[in-house]
């Protein structure tokens, strides 16, 4: 009865690269939900997403920024060319209704 | 679009007392609130949550009230212990819509 899972759990990047982060929903959800949290602030919402479809997307970035929940595997939030700005906590949340339940987070740092 | 107001942003109480963490939104739509802990270096932990249809719903040591004329829900925790000392957030959402918009959160520390 596994909760849901984010991989990897610490991640650090240099200006430029790339981060990938993945989120596995938990079993029988087939809602995913990524939210970004700055230090000592709140949660915010970034993209809703079912299977292989981009639901509301209206907290991304409008540059940059990409997800997917493709029919097999995790979801992947993409960040391409990172700047110090993106470094953050990066949380994933997975339903079947309305309770969404969080994963532990992925925590990005920018050098 | 939504907005959630929470206070107080810190909250210090003697063990075994009672704590109150109050939010106020602004989408009279909103028909749902959770509430969630989050303990240093873990994500979200929903805690309690509340429908529109339902003025007060409570789990043991924790309740929640909410007043839909005016826009604002709380928590309460009574007999506080000290693995209640964490963040607490609360958040909104409007039925359809499922994005959850967030409080700024509550620091809460039990003193022993």
């Amino acid at each position: 009865n596994a909760g849901v899972m984010q991989n990897p759990r610490h991640l650090v990047r240099r200006r430029g690269q790339e981060a990938r982060l993945r989120c596995s929903p938990m079993k029988g959800h087939s809602h995913v939900y990524w939210y970004r949290q700055l230090p000592e602030e709140g949660l915010k919402f970034m993209v809703y997403l079912q299977k292989e479809n981009i639901i509301d997307e209206s907290g991304m970035p409008k540059e940059r920024f990409s997800a997917e929940f493709p029919k097999e595997g995790p979801s992947i939030l993409r960040i391409q060319q990172v700047v110090r700005g993106d470094s953050a906590a990066y949380f994933c949340a997975s339903s079947k209704g309305e309770t969404q339940y969080f994963g532990p987070g992925t925590r990005l740092l920018v050098l | 679009g939504e907005n959630v107001e929470q206070h107080p942003s810190t909250l210090s109480v003697q063990e075994g007392d009672s704590a109150v963490i109050k939010c106020t939104y602004s989408d009279s739509a909103s028909n749902y609130f959770p509430w969630y802990k989050q303990e240093l270096g873990k994500g979200p932990q929903l805690i309690i949550d509340i429908r529109s249809n339902v003025g007060e719903k409570k789990d043991q040591r924790i309740a929640v009230t909410l007043n839909k004329t005016a826009k604002h829900f709380s928590l309460h925790i009574t007999e506080t212990q000290p693995e209640d000392s964490a963040v607490y957030f609360c958040a909104a959402t409007i039925q359809g819509a499922q994005k959850l918009v967030f409080g700024q959160g509550t620091r809460l520390t039990i003193n022993p």
